[in-house]
């Protein structure tokens, strides 16, 4: 298994500001994803962050947007950029320690004004 | 493209009734399929897994059977609880060999269980 843990925890935020979100796993691992949950939404890939090599975005999400730092194999972060109120959601990231099973972080619950 | 789809909640049920929650998939391939959890105010849990057709995830006296003749994963729980009250999400992986490993979900299914 992998214990998540994000940072921080909640934020309100002005327009026009930007956040970063800190993800740290537990163990070692190769990948680590990060999502987005739109209030009452299901959850949506923003990117795959591998250690060593450029995130690769989901169509709708772009790196100037979300900017993603992936500097060692047990930690990542997100930033939300020129936030606006459409970035007011719930952000987590998460990782699969073995060959299925994903774990989630508890989650950033953001809200833009 | 693969994708899946839930029944649209929310459901509401009364404690000790028989609760089935649809989702089926479309994939490529031999996807391995989840259900997780959200309770209120909590983060994302995972509840059970399946691997390969005919495998049966259970977890807290929730169940669900990989049908690949269905492409379905429906849960199912006996008799539920008012602690039982959450959103449930369907969600698959891609096969190991494709290289791309991040969960796809459904749109999630709210449960309300009144006592």
């Amino acid at each position: 298994s992998a214990v998540i843990s994000q940072k921080p925890s909640r934020d309100i935020c002005q327009r026009g500001t930007s956040l970063t979100i800190q993800c740290q796993v537990d163990s070692q691992v190769t990948m680590m994803f990060w999502y987005r949950q739109q209030p009452g939404q299901s959850l949506t890939l923003i990117a795959t962050a591998n250690q060593g090599s450029e995130a690769t975005y989901e169509s709708g999400f772009v790196i100037d947007k979300f900017p993603i730092s992936r500097p060692n194999l047990t930690f990542s972060t997100l930033t939300v950029s020129n936030m606006s109120p459409e970035d007011s959601s719930i952000y987590l990231c998460s990782t699969h320690p073995g060959l299925d099973t994903q774990y989630f972080g508890p989650g950033t619950r953001l809200t833009v004004l | 493209g693969n994708s899946v789809t839930q029944m649209e909640g929310p459901v509401t049920l009364s404690e000790e009734a028989f609760l089935t929650i649809n989702c089926t998939y479309t994939a490529t391939g031999y996807p391995s399929l989840f259900w997780y959890v959200q309770y209120p105010g909590e983060g994302l849990q995972l509840l059970l897994k399946a691997t390969k057709a005919d495998d049966k995830g259970s977890n807290k006296g929730f169940e669900a059977t990989y049908r690949k003749e269905t492409t379905s994963f429906h849960l199912e729980k006996g008799s539920v609880q008012v602690s039982d009250s959450a959103v449930y999400f369907c969600a698959l992986i891609w096969p190991v060999d494709t290289g791309r490993r991040a969960l796809t979900f459904g749109s999630g299914t709210r449960l309300q269980v009144q006592p």
